[in-house]
């Protein structure tokens, strides 16, 4: 168990469809970072919050975004859902802010299917 | 986006084999080398994080060397056991941008 909480575990929608994904980081980590794993693909860096502020953007759609709470969980935003949006979306949380840092504590994802 | 390889793209190797594989990272402006090892239907775990040049590390029977003035790092696995079978995968974080590299999979046949 890494620590890290993701919620929900599975969840499958419609095209079009808006979603939420929950993290909570481990107790005393202040980062918080979100990857994408499509099929057959490796993981995508999408965002990195640390301490509630954005700190670094990767791949992530227009249509995505993502927010880190004062109580330090993080929610990944996905709307006008396409069938091309179905993957498997981690969490992953360090305690540092970037650079050399920490190791990444994943969560075990939530598997999102859009039909 | 930082440009780390990782070859090769998979290995099969026989139980009792020992391995490698390399992970090839922009020596530039280097921070750090995380290696990870990622099973089928779980998520990433941190091996190593590596930080200086020449630097190694290990655990029980893997381990891994960095060179960070060429940009390369190896990771090595003695005496492949099936329980190794998984995906490894490493990242060298540059400020805040943490991208990884597309993983070796490894199967080890018993």
């Amino acid at each position: 168990d890494s620590g890290v909480t993701q919620t929900p575990k599975h969840l499958i929608t419609a095209t079009g469809q808006r979603v939420t994904l929950r993290c909570s980081p481990r107790s005393g980590d202040l980062s918080v970072y979100w990857y994408q794993q499509s099929l057959d693909q490796g993981l995508q860096f999408l965002i990195q919050y640390y301490n509630g502020e954005e700190r670094a953007k990767g791949n992530i759609l227009e249509r995505f975004s993502a927010q880190q709470f004062p109580d330090l969980h993080s929610e990944l935003n996905l709307s006008s859902l396409e069938l091309g949006d179905s993957a498997l979306y981690f969490c992953a949380s360090s305690v540092a802010a970037g650079g050399p840092g920490g190791a990444l504590f994943f969560g075990e994802g939530s598997r999102l299917t859009v039909l | 986006i930082l440009n780390v390889e990782q070859s090769p793209q998979s290995l099969h190797v026989q139980e009792g084999d020992s391995t490698n594989f390399t992970c090839s990272f922009p020596s530039s402006n280097f921070y750090a080398l995380h290696w990870y090892r990622w099973e089928t239907a779980k998520s990433p775990e941190a091996l190593f994080v590596m930080t200086l040049n020449g630097d190694e590390k290990k655990k029980g029977r893997i381990s891994a060397t960095l060179n960070t003035k060429e940009g390369y790092s190896y990771l090595y696995i003695k005496g492949s056991q099936p329980e190794d079978s998984a995906t490894y995968l490493c990242a060298s974080p540059t400020g805040n941008q943490f991208y990884f590299g597309t993983g070796t999979s490894l199967t080890v046949i018993p």
